[in-house]
């Protein structure tokens, strides 16, 4: 079993949709996470970056820990077609400075 | 804020070539930088750790003497490929971690290297 499972996509919904994307992890000294957005060759640009259980809200985006299920999950309310790109969520067990352990990556396609 | 800038974004040169990529942190100081390769639709491999003025600690599978890493300044890395052959044509990308720790890491924009 892979520390950290994403399904890979890809996801196509219509505009204006609510989109769901999710990780499950295996390691339960993961404490911090993230999700990153990545547009074709370019970086990995962070979208949430939470610490242990609890929901983070920032614009249109919602992040959810469950670390008694081991379930993270990012929320996108009506969507656009520019979050068309890969979703990565990533996990460390001490913080930005540790090793980030990445899921494979959703991509993600909102059609107009 | 936050902002990581990689240089170059592309690359292309000749097999047997040293190529040099520069990772800096435009707005923070970073005591910790790190080096990814991602190959097409796949997710990111870290290859190697790099704190301030100290040696790397690479990944296992890789190759300390071709990807030679330094990291001289509180807000520069560098990631050399030392004779880089066609196998060695990815996209490398770099991020950084503020100073003091529980901050998130931030990415570069990566370079495409090509190798002919």
């Amino acid at each position: 079993q892979k520390e950290v499972e994403q399904d890979p996509g890809p996801l196509s919904v219509p505009e204006g949709a609510i989109v769901s994307l999710n990780c499950t992890y295996s390691n339960s000294a993961f404490q911090y996470f993230m999700w990153y957005r990545q547009y074709s060759r370019k970086g990995p640009e962070l979208l949430m970056y939470t610490y242990s259980s609890g929901n983070k809200e920032d614009g249109r985006f919602t992040a959810q820990v469950d670390k008694s299920s081991k379930y993270i999950s990012l929320f996108i309310r009506d969507s656009q077609p520019s979050d068309s790109a890969t979703y990565l969520c990533a996990m460390s067990a001490r913080g930005g400075y540790s090793t980030l352990t990445f899921g494979k990556g959703t991509m993600l396609l909102v059609s107009p | 804020g936050a902002v990581v800038s990689q240089h170059p974004s592309w690359v292309i040169c000749k097999s047997g070539t040293s190529v040099k990529i520069e990772c800096r942190s435009l707005d923070f100081q970073a005591t910790t930088m790190f080096w990814y390769r991602q190959f097409p639709k796949q997710s990111l491999m870290l290859m190697a750790t790099s704190n301030e003025g100290s040696k790397a600690t690479y990944e296992q599978g890789v190759e300390k003497d071709k990807f030679l890493i330094n990291h001289a300044s509180l807000t520069l890395s560098t990631l050399t490929v030392t004779s880089a052959h066609p196998e060695d044509s990815s996209f490398y990308i770099c991020s950084a971690s503020v100073t003091g720790g529980l901050q998130p890491q931030h990415f570069g924009d990566g370079t495409r290297l090509s190798i002919l």
